[in-house]
């Protein structure tokens, strides 16, 4: 079945660019139907949709992240990508990446990597 | 953006009790709401889609219902591997946006 996995720097020094990458296992990334984000976790807090990619390269952002978020795919390898620039104390959380279905519904998060925690500090 | 709102925030109660979350929209989001379940430590895992429709291999002791701006979510009968944080999340518009959660805990 389809597996996705987190992968990317566990320490940031603030100002500078968080930069992660979602590998998919078990099925093509390029499978219709289907899209790819990433939503973040602060320890204790709740869930926030930082955005979403389509394999044709369409995306969507939180706007109240937008001007610092990069979200791309490379199909080739499997994989799609986050980039979120100009980090502060307030982006350390755990980060996820999670697959969005609108196959058998209308649209949910059916498939969800563990999870990479990352915190910026100096 | 859409702003999610569960109550209650935290739950305790018994094996066996009947458990009632609330997720209320601040618009009309039609039926476009999807309920997870997340373990300490674990990524969320769907377990309702559609506000009312059982993702597979979910047990029939959770049920979702509601449309518009009020949603319910229910576990017919607590078991002990239901203790979770349970959260609501609105795919009518983006941003997509979760509730802030709901603690459930066992009496």
């Amino acid at each position: 079945q389809v597996q996705l996995q987190e992968s990317g720097p566990g320490l940031v020094k603030p100002s500078q660019t968080l930069s992660l990458t979602c590998t998919v296992s078990g099925g093509s990334i390029n499978s219709g139907s289907y899209y790819w984000s990433w939503i973040r976790q602060p320890a204790g807090k709740g869930l926030e949709w930082i955005g979403r990619i389509y394999t044709s390269g369409s995306t969507n952002n939180n706007p109240s992240l937008n001007s610092r978020v990069t979200i791309s795919v490379d199909t080739s390898k499997n994989q799609f990508s986050l980039k979120l620039s100009s980090v502060t104390a307030a982006d350390t959380a755990m980060y996820y990446c999670a697959r969005g279905t609108t196959v058998t519904k209308d649209d949910a998060f059916d498939i969800w990597g563990q999870g990479t925690m990352v915190t910026v500090s100096s | 953006d859409i702003q999610m709102t569960q109550s209650p925030s935290s739950l305790s109660a018994s094996v066996g009790d009947r458990v009632t979350i609330t997720c209320q929209a601040s618009q009309d989001i039609s039926n476009y709401l999807n309920w997870y379940q997340q373990k300490p430590g674990k990524a969320p895992k769907l377990l309702i889609y559609d506000a009312s429709d059982l993702e597979t291999g979910v047990p029939s002791r959770f049920s979702g219902s509601g449309s518009g701006t009020d949603f319910t979510f229910t576990i017919s009968s607590l078991q002990p591997e239901d203790i979770a944080t349970y959260y609501c999340q609105q795919y009518d518009n983006v941003p997509y946006t979760f509730g802030q959660g709901t603690k459930l805990e066992i009496k």
